[in-house]
């Protein structure tokens, strides 16, 4: 289709437990981001992916974030033992090959931690 | 990557226009202007982008100036559908898949008042 998917919309998660977000990327598309927002306005960047291989990690705090994008299936990002501060918007975008044109985002994932 | 500034917020009156400053005196020769926003409860959305000539397309027009050290994107008519917070971001030509991370500031936030 010609939309980022990203389920589910909402997720609330107890102080110290997983949680995992899905998103399935425009189809043809190789690039995968993931951002992360946390006040009104401010994104940060997570991690890429360039079909199922990560590219650039950089932002991703190592210890209890991961991300997948495997063949055939929705990427994932997945928050062990999530804390409060994880509280936050995480969107999704995907992008052809240097398609200056622009991301297409999905609408996010909101979690709350509790 | 280059930096780029905006208002906080601006306020425009229904049915007219709208001209929405960025200032970006770091940009490189590489750079492509690129424009978002992100209306209440969505994810980004792209609007327009440029590299040194104005350019208009169906939401919105760009008025990059002679030294490309600040653009203005234009909308002709605010609607109040228009109402969202609106990103200028530079992104480099030449970079690979992976440097297409887009690096987001605070954008301005649009009021439109009917």
């Amino acid at each position: 289709g010609e939309e980022v998917a990203q389920t589910p919309k909402h997720l609330v998660r107890g102080e110290g437990q997983k949680a995992k977000l899905y998103c399935a990327p425009i189809k043809g598309h190789s690039y995968v981001f993931w951002y992360q927002q946390v006040l009104k306005n401010e994104f940060k960047f997570l991690i890429s992916f360039q079909n199922e291989n990560v590219f650039d990690e950089t932002g991703m705090p190592k210890e209890r974030f991961s991300a997948k994008c495997l063949p055939n299936s929705p990427c994932s990002l997945e928050i062990q033992a999530t804390k409060l501060e994880d509280s936050a918007v995480y969107f999704c975008a995907s992008s052809q090959l240097r398609q200056f044109y622009g991301y297409t985002f999905g609408s996010g994932t909101r979690l709350t931690v509790v | 990557d280059a930096k780029t500034t905006q208002p906080n917020s601006m306020e425009s009156n229904e049915e007219e226009p709208v001209h929405l400053p960025c200032n970006h005196s770091t940009i490189s020769g590489t750079d492509y202007i690129h424009w978002y926003r992100q209306l209440p409860s969505q994810g980004p959305e792209y609007v327009i982008h440029g590299l040194t000539s104005n350019v208009n397309n169906r939401m919105a027009s760009l008025a990059i100036a002679e030294d490309r050290k600040s653009s203005t994107l234009i909308l002709h008519r605010a609607t109040l559908r228009d109402a969202a917070v609106y990103y200028c971001i530079l992104r480099d030509m030449e970079a690979t898949g992976g440097y297409q991370k887009v690096t987001f500031g605070t954008g301005t936030k649009l009021q439109v008042i009917p």
